[in-house]
């Protein structure tokens, strides 16, 4: 079975751009997590939907990311404008019900903001 | 907020040897999870350990739970040098009225020397 798939793997833009990440989760899966990871502050849950609707999205950092699910099988976090300060590697997951089920990742996005 | 903080930070052994890891969290859980990260690659879920449990086994991984104590630890025993990654544990955020995220430590950066 193909787990959650993230595209790019790498991404390196200059400040000031628009940067769209994409995820496609397991198939059947109801939940979709965005997670960022730095080495400062570890893994940090950005937003989370439940059946495409965004349930919450306390730890979106700023006016600057947005994310959308506009179907079951895709999902994109957006950061505009970029900032060095977002580089970071991003993962998607997919879980069934959440709370006591595992997530599943993806191998995650690493982005560099020059 | 950080919720399990795991213990030690990096741990280095010889291959044949046990590993164990310990995680600390703060506030009432349903279940606490295990994961782990090679280098470059996402999270993979290793064990669930929901609070009603003491102990779990899978393979050579054994996780125990002390809510008295509020932490748990994981044992990887006869570790092989594939065994070489980072180690999360993750908590649900039931007590912060959401108990569908996970919050994840910093996790401890496991070498198995060959």
């Amino acid at each position: 079975d193909a787990g959650v798939i993230q595209s790019p793997r790498h991404e390196v833009t200059e400040m000031g751009q628009e940067v769209t990440l994409r995820c496609k989760p397991i198939s059947g899966h109801d939940y979709l997590f965005w997670y960022r990871q730095t080495m400062m502050r570890g893994l940090e849950l950005l937003i989370y939907f439940n059946n495409n609707v965004p349930i919450d999205d306390s730890g979106m950092p700023e006016d600057r990311f947005s994310a959308k699910m506009p179907n079951a099988s895709f999902s994109t976090l957006k950061i505009q404008p970029s900032e060095p300060r977002d580089s970071a590697v991003y993962f998607c997951a997919s879980s069934f019900w959440a709370g006591s089920r595992p997530q599943h990742f993806g191998d995650g996005t690493r982005l560099s903001i020059l | 907020s950080q919720q399990g903080e795991e213990d030690p930070q990096a741990l280095s052994i010889q291959e044949g040897e046990n590993a164990t890891m310990n995680c600390s969290y703060k506030t009432s859980i349903n279940n606490l999870q295990w994961y782990r990260q090679n280098s470059g690659r996402g999270l993979v879920h290793l064990i669930l350990i929901r609070s009603n449990e003491r102990e779990k086994h899978s393979g050579r991984l054994r996780v125990t739970l002390d809510t008295s104590k509020k932490s748990s630890s994981l044992l990887i025993t006869a570790s092989r040098a594939a065994d070489t990654a980072s180690y999360f544990c993750a908590t649900d955020a039931r007590a912060q009225g959401g108990s569908e995220k996970l919050v994840f430590g910093k996790g401890t950066k496991l070498t198995v020397n060959p």
